[in-house]
């Protein structure tokens, strides 16, 4: 079974310019997450998507962040101005369901973005 | 009241020692832990899970013991290999709409 993949792997921009990542999860699975890693700390999720439809997206910060998943398979996420903090690993993960604890997340290889 | 503590934050093992791993949770919501194993330039991968129901769980040489009462939970790898040298993250989850919290990671390091 092929895995997550994401694209671009690495991607340098400076301050204020935008940028985009793509992700294509797992075939059939029905949920699909966006984490933000910064160096030396763990994932930290921007948002859940169930299908088409957010779940959740509490600390996604929506002045310059923006995602959609469109017909509940691939999905984007954007940065619009980027900051130098937005500098980190932005991985996406899928799994089946997505429902009740106990549920495998798989993740991508992740997207390293540099702001300068 | 979603945070995950983990320590310590790296560690040096020698190949054949025991590397233990700690981490600390606070709502007692959470019903499902991972520890997730995570190589440079790759995303994290599912290592071992326990839910709090039993208080170990073994898959060949890793060993999660769970403390219920104190909300502690620890990785325990025995017989460290070299191989094993990567980053580990313990989580937490919820039922429902599964959302994981993850604690600040544990570089290891295991040297020949």
């Amino acid at each position: 079974e092929a895995g997550v993949a994401q694209s671009p792997r690495y991607k340098i921009i400076e301050k204020r310019q935008s940028v985009a990542f793509w992700c294509n999860p797992i075939s059939g699975h029905a949920t699909l997450y966006w984490y933000q890693q910064i160096l030396g700390q763990g994932p930290k999720l921007l948002i859940q998507f169930q299908n088409n439809g957010v779940v959740d997206d509490s600390q996604l910060p929506k002045d310059r962040f923006s995602a959609e998943r469109l017909k509940g398979v691939d999905s984007t996420l954007k940065i619009q101005p980027a900051k130098l903090e937005d500098s980190a690993v932005y991985l996406c993960a899928s799994s089946s369901t997505g429902l009740g604890a106990g549920e495998t997340q798989y993740f991508g290889p992740g997207t390293r973005l540099l702001v300068l | 009241q979603q945070q995950v503590k983990q320590s310590p934050q790296s560690l040096i093992v020698q190949k054949g020692g025991i590397s233990i791993i700690n981490c600390a949770y606070e709502n007692t919501a959470f019903d499902y832990f991972p520890w997730y194993q995570q190589f440079p330039g790759k995303g994290p991968a599912l290592l071992i899970a326990i839910r709090p129901d039993v208080s170990e769980k073994k898959e060949g040489r890793f060993t999660i013991s769970f403390n219920k009462s104190a909300k502690q939970f620890s990785l325990h790898i025995m017989d460290s290999q070299p191989g094993d040298s990567a980053t580990y993250f313990c989580a937490a989850s919820k039922g429902g709409y599964q959302k994981v919290t993850f604690g600040t990671g544990t570089k290891l390091q295991v040297i020949p």
